[in-house]
C-alpha cells in the first residue's frame, strides 16, 4: 500500500538560506509525487509533480525536488528562502487505480525568519 | 479555465444543528471529487470521494454525508453537528480519466467553528 512520510512537522530557516523539506514514500508500483503548498486559511496549490519524465523536477516560486528510487525519497528544496514562503507544505502519492486518490503526508510547516 | 468554488468560507454553527456545504466545478465534465477535512495541527483526511452523479465513497464512518446530485457539484452534509466536526473543510476535482499522474485541484476551503 502507498504511504507518505514527512520528516519534520515544523521547519525554520532565515531568510536567504537554503529550504530542505523531505519526504519518504512507500509503494509498491512506480509512484506518482506531488507536492503542494498552503498558506492560511487557503485551499491547497500544487508546487510541482513528478511524473517519472525527469528525476529532477522544477516548480513554481523557484521550488525543486528531486526522484530518488533508491532512497524512496521525493525531498522539496529551494536555494534561497523568502518571508512570503512561510506556508504549510504537503508530500502526496497517487493511489493507483482510477479513483484518483491521494495520500498526503502529515504536512510541514516553513517558517522563515528574517 | 476550470474552476472550482466553495462555500460559505466561513461558518460557526452550534452543536446539533444541520450542515450543509457547497462545491461546484466549472469548464470540465464528469470530474472526480473530493472532500476532505483538515482539523488543528493534522494533514488532510479524504472523508468521500465521487467519479459520477450519484456515486459516494466513503473513507471514514463519521457523522458526515455527500451528495452529488449534478456532474460538477459536490455537498457535504451532516443531520446533527458535533464539536469534532470543527476543521477546515476542502472540496477538490480531477478529471475523469486522467492519468494518474495529474493532480488534483483544491478550492479556498471551508472554515467551520462549531460551539
Amino acid at each position: 500500500a502507498q504511504s507518505v512520510t514527512q520528516l519534520g512537522s515544523h521547519v525554520s530557516v532565515s531568510e536567504g538560506a537554503l529550504v530542505l523539506l523531505r519526504c519518504n514514500y512507500s509503494s509498491s508500483v512506480p509512484p506518482y509525487l506531488f507536492w503542494y503548498v498552503q498558506y492560511p486559511n487557503q485551499g491547497l496549490q500544487l508546487l510541482l509533480k513528478y511524473t517519472s519524465a525527469a528525476t529532477l523536477v522544477k516548480g513554481i516560486n523557484g521550488f525543486e525536488a528531486e526522484f530518488k528510487k533508491s532512497e524512496t525519497s521525493f525531498h522539496l528544496t529551494k536555494p534561497s528562502a523568502h518571508m512570503s514562503d512561510a506556508a504549510e507544505y504537503f508530500c502526496a502519492v497517487t493511489l493507483s487505480g482510477n479513483t484518483g486518490k491521494l495520500i498526503f503526508g502529515q504536512g510541514t510547516t516553513l517558517q522563515v525568519k528574517p | 479555465s476550470q474552476t472550482i468554488h466553495q462555500w460559505p468560507a466561513t461558518l460557526v454553527q452550534p452543536v446539533g444543528s444541520p450542515l450543509s456545504l457547497e462545491c461546484t466545478v466549472e469548464g470540465t465534465s464528469n470530474p472526480n471529487l473530493y472532500w476532505y477535512r483538515q482539523a488543528a495541527g493534522r494533514g488532510l483526511q479524504l472523508l468521500f470521494y465521487s467519479v459520477g452523479i450519484g456515486q459516494i465513497s466513503s473513507e471514514v464512518p463519521q457523522n458526515l454525508s455527500a451528495s452529488r446530485p449534478q456532474d460538477r457539484q459536490f455537498i457535504l452534509s451532516s443531520k446533527k453537528l458535533l464539536l469534532s466536526d470543527s476543521g477546515f473543510y476542502l472540496c477538490a476535482w480531477k478529471g475523469q480519466g486522467e492519468l494518474s499522474n495529474q493532480p488534483q485541484h483544491f478550492g479556498d476551503g471551508t472554515r467551520l467553528s462549531i460551539l
